[in-house]
């Protein structure tokens, strides 16, 4: 079993839907963090948790500590929303654990 | 931009050689971080340097290494290459020692022929 396990795998959505990308992890965590890899390689970090509920324009990100559960939401989604989206979590012994990614499409 | 600068973008070398990757953190920032991405495992977590020290250690390979100079920016040694070690190499820098959001590199593309 891999310690961060991602759902679903892969996403295609119409734009406009509301889209959720579910996290979990096995191991105690200092934090989790939400990256999105563009087509071209490109990585950006969208969110860093540990506790509670993120938002930035129209994406959300929520965590439960208690059930080792993350979800990520974006609001209104468009096409260049279209990439990878990696859920990563840091552990106690400092080291980073990455999820397989969710790789999603949205359609115009 | 993120403001962090990796160099170079690509790199082609045979197994058996050495090569040095470079990182330039943002301007402020402390943290360097180096993971690795390869098509068959995914990312993977290198080891991070804070201030010159090294901070986490992850699935790093005996032949690489790595370190912060004084002017924080970082180097990445691979030697003895294998076919396997291609991969995309990022690099990432943010502010404090933990826990801070980190800003990525456009990575360094490292083909072994």
């Amino acid at each position: 079993k891999n310690e961060v396990e991602q759902s679903p795998q892969n996403l295609t959505a119409q734009e406009g839907e509301f889209i959720t990308i579910n996290c979990s992890y096995s191991v105690g965590i200092s934090a989790l963090h939400w990256l999105q890899q563009h087509p071209g390689g490109g990585i950006v970090s969208l969110f860093m948790l540990s506790s509670g509920k993120k938002k930035h324009g129209r994406l959300i990100a929520t965590i439960n500590i208690q059930e080792k559960h993350s979800s990520l939401h974006i609001t209104a989604s468009h096409p260049r929303d279209s990439a990878v989206y990696i859920c990563a979590v840091r552990d106690y012994g400092q080291n980073f654990v990455f999820g397989p990614g969710t790789r999603l499409s949205v359609l115009p | 931009d993120s403001g962090v600068t990796q160099t170079p973008k690509h790199l082609i070398t045979a197994t058996g050689q050495r090569v040095t990757l470079r990182c330039s953190p943002r301007s402020g920032d402390l943290s360097v971080y180096w993971y690795q991405q390869s098509l068959d495992q995914g990312l993977q977590f290198l080891i991070q340097y804070y201030n010159g020290e090294e901070r986490a250690k992850g699935n790093i390979l005996e032949r690489f290494s790595a370190q912060q100079f004084p002017d924080l920016h970082s180097e990445l040694n691979l030697s003895s290459l294998e076919l396997g070690d291609s991969a995309l190499y990022f690099c990432a820098s943010s502010s404090g020692a933990s826990n801070q959001p980190q800003h990525f590199g456009d990575g360094t593309r490292l083909s072994i022929l």
